[in-house]
């Protein structure tokens, strides 16, 4: 069964800290993953795109490893901000037109 | 337009009553996706449009939901005889088929709380 399941559900930290977002997924065959961040009552946005052959990608304070093997990927998010309180959702897509979607983590920055 | 357009942005309905959603898509992305979103959950797969082909209507929930694009534009899902099950954030995202490196773009959404 194709799943995407995220961790942790919820995260807490304060601003400037480093947190590390985790995405585990069964989706076969895999075509590319991304992550998006979905701010309060608005629609998500793509972070970052990680195809089969690329381990690490970069996206200023944001960067994605995926490990294809394992079937897992990460998102560190460095220096932290208060405007990088959101849902982050890991999103995997097969190869076709389905993309499966994790719960994603709910991220809280405070001062 | 610039971005993808929902509306309304906020729907509340009486139980039992029909609602229609609206999406307008960034022009020239050529398949869209109906997706729901209830608290906690993650996005649930609706209904699929790709250019001038047959949608792909397998995660619609019920004979209660359907969904058309015209023209290959606007898209508009509606759900008759509204549960309160039904409350949730709908959500329409497109995608540029060429060169397709499998970005959605997301509208901001249509809340509707069926009471």
């Amino acid at each position: 069964k194709n799943q995407v399941e995220q961790s942790p559900q919820s995260l807490i930290i304060l601003e400037g800290k480093n947190c590390t977002l985790q995405c585990n997924y069964t989706v076969s065959p895999f075509s590319n993953l991304r992550w998006y961040k979905q701010d309060t009552g608005r629609g998500p946005v793509s972070l970052t795109i990680m195809t089969f052959s690329e381990n690490t990608k970069s996206n200023g304070r944001y960067t994605a490893t995926l490990d294809a093997d394992t079937k897992q990927s990460s998102l560190h998010i460095t220096a932290s901000q208060l405007s990088d309180s959101a849902s982050y959702i890991c999103v995997v897509r097969h190869t076709g037109n389905q993309f499966y979607f994790g719960t994603g983590t709910s991220l809280t920055v405070i001062p | 337009g610039a971005g993808v357009s929902q509306s309304p942005s906020n729907k509340v309905t009486e139980k039992g009553k029909d609602v229609e959603l609206r999406c307008d898509p960034i022009s020239g992305h050529t398949a869209l996706y109906w997706y729901r979103q209830s608290l906690g959950q993650g996005l649930e797969f609706l209904i699929y449009f790709q250019g001038n082909s047959a949608p792909d209507k397998s995660g619609l929930p019920s004979d209660r939901f359907s969904a058309e694009r015209t023209g290959g534009s606007v898209s508009t899902l509606t759900i008759q005889r509204t549960q309160q099950e039904d409350s949730a954030v709908y959500l329409c995202a497109g995608r540029l088929d060429r060169a397709d490196t499998g970005e959605l773009f997301f509208g901001e959404g249509s809340r509707l709380t069926v009471l």
